[in-house]
């Protein structure tokens, strides 16, 4: 079965803080790994990552992922208060119609 | 906004019922993916359709079933609900296997 853990998993930060969310995966069959962002309706769509240690930026967001040890990093540098949401990644399954496993989610609420 | 559509946004029924959920895709995607998010669970995947075929199949329940149309716009059927089926239901698009899916805002669905 299909695994995502991501950590932390709530953050309190105060803004101009960099911050670093945790995504570590077991997945058979591994495809890509994306990252959403999620506040009060649709996930948003941030990065999707296929090879490893080539970092994908936009903007004050940015992240990497290391196909070897099985994680993924997603850093905010320079946070507002409108970077305050759910962050979820997800592996994709290239054998299950390249289906999602979400994780758990990290919550970072940002504060002025 | 994603481009993805869904209706109704929300919904209340009660238990034992049967509801359909719609979902239009991006222009020009041909993959459609439902995910339901409840509290407990997060985010699960449902069912994939690509170009108007089932591609593959996560814990969906026997009660629940779902197709794609000639125009490439789907619909999931709820049967026999309970009380446990209350969640966000999620419809996700992508233009093939290989892309980012793209969500809609959901569809809330209450039991009653």
């Amino acid at each position: 079965e299909d695994k995502v853990v991501q950590s932390p998993l709530s953050l309190v930060v105060h803004e101009g803080d960099t911050v670093t969310l945790n995504c570590s995966y077991e997945v058979t069959n591994f495809r890509s790994l994306l990252w959403y962002k999620q506040e009060k309706k649709a996930p948003t769509f941030l990065f999707m990552l296929t090879s490893s240690g080539i970092e994908k930026k936009s903007g004050r967001l940015s992240s990497i992922l290391d196909k070897k040890e099985l994680f993924s990093i997603l850093n905010i540098t320079a946070t507002q208060t409108g970077d305050s949401a759910v962050y979820l990644c997800a592996p994709s399954n290239r054998n299950a119609g390249n289906m999602l496993t979400f994780g758990g989610g990290t919550r970072l609420m940002v504060k002025p | 906004d994603s481009g993805v559509t869904q209706t109704p946004k929300h919904l209340i029924t009660a238990t034992g019922q049967r509801v359909t959920l719609r979902c239009s895709p991006r222009s020009g995607d041909l993959s459609v993916y439902w995910y339901q998010q409840s509290l407990d669970q997060g985010l699960q995947f449902l069912i994939q359709y690509y170009n108007g075929e089932e591609r593959a199949k996560g814990n969906i329940l026997e009660r629940f079933s779902a197709q794609q149309f000639p125009d490439l716009h789907s619909e999931l059927n709820l049967s026999s609900l309970e009380l446990g089926d209350s969640a966000l239901y999620f419809c996700a698009s992508s233009v093939g296997l290989d892309q980012p899916q793209h969500f809609g805002d959901g569809t809330r669905l209450s039991i009653l």
